[in-house]
């Protein structure tokens, strides 16, 4: 069954404290990303990973850092969230080749209060 | 840099009327555009993608022509039903990264 995994579904933490978001697939897809999804503004990218160890800064990186140590598994952290992060987290995987197309997680609900 | 819009934000309709949404892209190259749907509650998922002018992308009923003269790629579905009610986002790739629209809301009421 070809699909993203993301976990947790709906996370609160207090301001200041560390998130981690997982996130696996299935499939042995080369490239993974991390977006963001807040009202109005659509999915912004975060973060990308072409491979293992091999990560890029998206459009919003600060406050971010990922780590994916396994191809099949990428991780998303916020070291000492703050109250806007409070956001629909999205992460998805694809082949890599041009023009294919993304996997999407159910994504993750945080809020930080 | 490369980008698409999308000018409604929610469109309301009825079952059975005609859809439109409206997406038009900006690019230096020749990009392949794509349209997702994301249902409450679930991810984004890839609906269809055109990669060439005149080509028409379809799947469940919706289809989107890409037309290079007019840099769109419009979504419409003749006869919209109510469990069409989601979100839908126009897309396009530079280097291999998904860029989305920020979004149209269809509202179908029975």
């Amino acid at each position: 069954d070809m699909k993203v995994t993301q976990m947790p579904r709906y996370l609160i933490k207090r301001m200041g404290e560390n998130v981690l978001l997982e996130c696996g697939q299935d499939m042995s897809h080369e490239t993974m990303y991390w977006y963001r999804q807040d009202p109005g503004l659509g999915l912004q990218l975060i973060y990308i990973s072409y491979d293992v160890d091999s990560n890029s800064e998206g459009d919003i990186p600060k406050g971010y850092r990922v780590s994916r140590k396994k191809r099949e598994h990428f991780s998303l952290i916020l070291d000492s969230a703050k109250t806007n992060q409070t956001s629909v987290y999205f992460c998805a995987s694809s082949p890599g080749t041009a023009n294919s197309d993304y996997t999407f997680g159910s994504g993750t609900r945080l809020l930080v209060i | 840099g490369d980008s698409v819009t999308q000018t409604e934000g929610q469109v309301a309709l009825s079952e059975e009327d005609f859809l439109t949404i409206h997406c038009n892209y900006s690019a230096s190259g020749y990009p392949a555009l794509f349209w997702y749907v994301q249902y409450p509650g679930e991810g984004p998922q890839f609906l269809f993608r055109a990669s060439r002018d005149k080509e028409k992308g379809s799947s469940r009923g919706f289809e989107a022509t890409y037309n290079k003269e007019a840099t769109s790629f419009h979504l419409q579905k003749a006869s919209v039903q109510e469990s069409d009610s989601a979100v839908y986002y126009c897309a396009l790739p530079n280097y291999n990264v998904l860029y989305f629209g920020s979004g149209t809301k269809l509202t179908v009421e029975p």
